[in-house]
């Protein structure tokens, strides 16, 4: 099955910094690749995602690449702000096609973003 | 649009016991439901996927006998922890997608602790 592999575990960033978390998958049909946010007792938010026909994806200040030939994509912050310090988790899924594997999703294991004012 | 609620958010049950979770798509179809479940500061672990009127398939490791997941309708599916011990407490979120929809749509979780 699919392992999504995120790192850094922790990321301890400056107010106006950027913030850039990587993930890595194996499973080279996942054609689908959201990140969440989610703050402490809550549901995971999505904050982009990008499809596998798409190599970046960019909304405001956050911004994912996607390397399909090395099967690792990205996720940028820029100009961080204090209220962007939550746990982000990347995932991956496979879309389309039906079977078994159909649309789970497979999480990596989350990066703890803190923002300093 | 596309909401999704949980019920209840919090429950306490004495060891022994069953517990069963409830996950509403309040606006929309959802031919697909998961059910996630999230231990203290660890990520989302799938534990099961189910479709509306078959049963669920359940991920590796993951009893089904314990983890009793019902899919009635394409806005209800439940997750009926059996037999609840401490080490069932969890955080357990469900999310739902629909049709070929590339996006799943969670709820608000349900905290889970086991006395």
């Amino acid at each position: 099955g699919e392992n999504v592999e995120q790192h850094p575990s922790t990321l301890s960033v400056q107010e106006g910094d950027s913030a850039v978390i990587k993930c890595t998958y194996s499973d080279s049909a996942s054609n689908y690749f959201p990140w969440y946010k989610q703050e402490l007792g809550k549901r995971p938010q999505l904050i982009i995602d990008i499809r596998s026909n798409v190599g970046e994806k960019k909304d405001q200040r956050i911004a994912v690449t996607l390397n399909k030939t090395a099967k690792h994509f990205s996720l940028h912050i820029t100009e961080t702000q204090p209220e962007d310090s939550a746990v982000y988790f990347c995932a991956a899924s496979i879309r389309g096609g039906g079977g078994t594997s159909y649309g789970k999703l497979t999480f990596g294991q989350g990066t703890i973003l803190t923002v300093h004012p | 649009g596309a909401v999704v609620s949980q019920h209840p958010s919090r429950v306490i049950c004495k060891s022994g016991t069953s517990v069963k979770i409830e996950c509403r798509s309040l606006d929309f179809q959802a031919t697909t439901m998961f059910w996630y479940r999230q231990f203290p500061k660890q990520s989302l672990m799938l534990m099961a996927t189910s479709n509306e009127g078959s049963k669920a398939t359940y991920e590796q490791g993951v009893e089904k006998d314990k983890f009793l997941i019902n899919h009635a309708s394409l806005t209800l599916s439940t997750l009926t922890v059996t037999s609840a011990h401490p080490e069932d407490s969890s955080f357990y979120i469900c999310s739902a997608a629909r049709g070929e929809a590339y996006e799943q749509y969670f709820g608000p979780g349900t905290r889970l602790t086991v006395t």
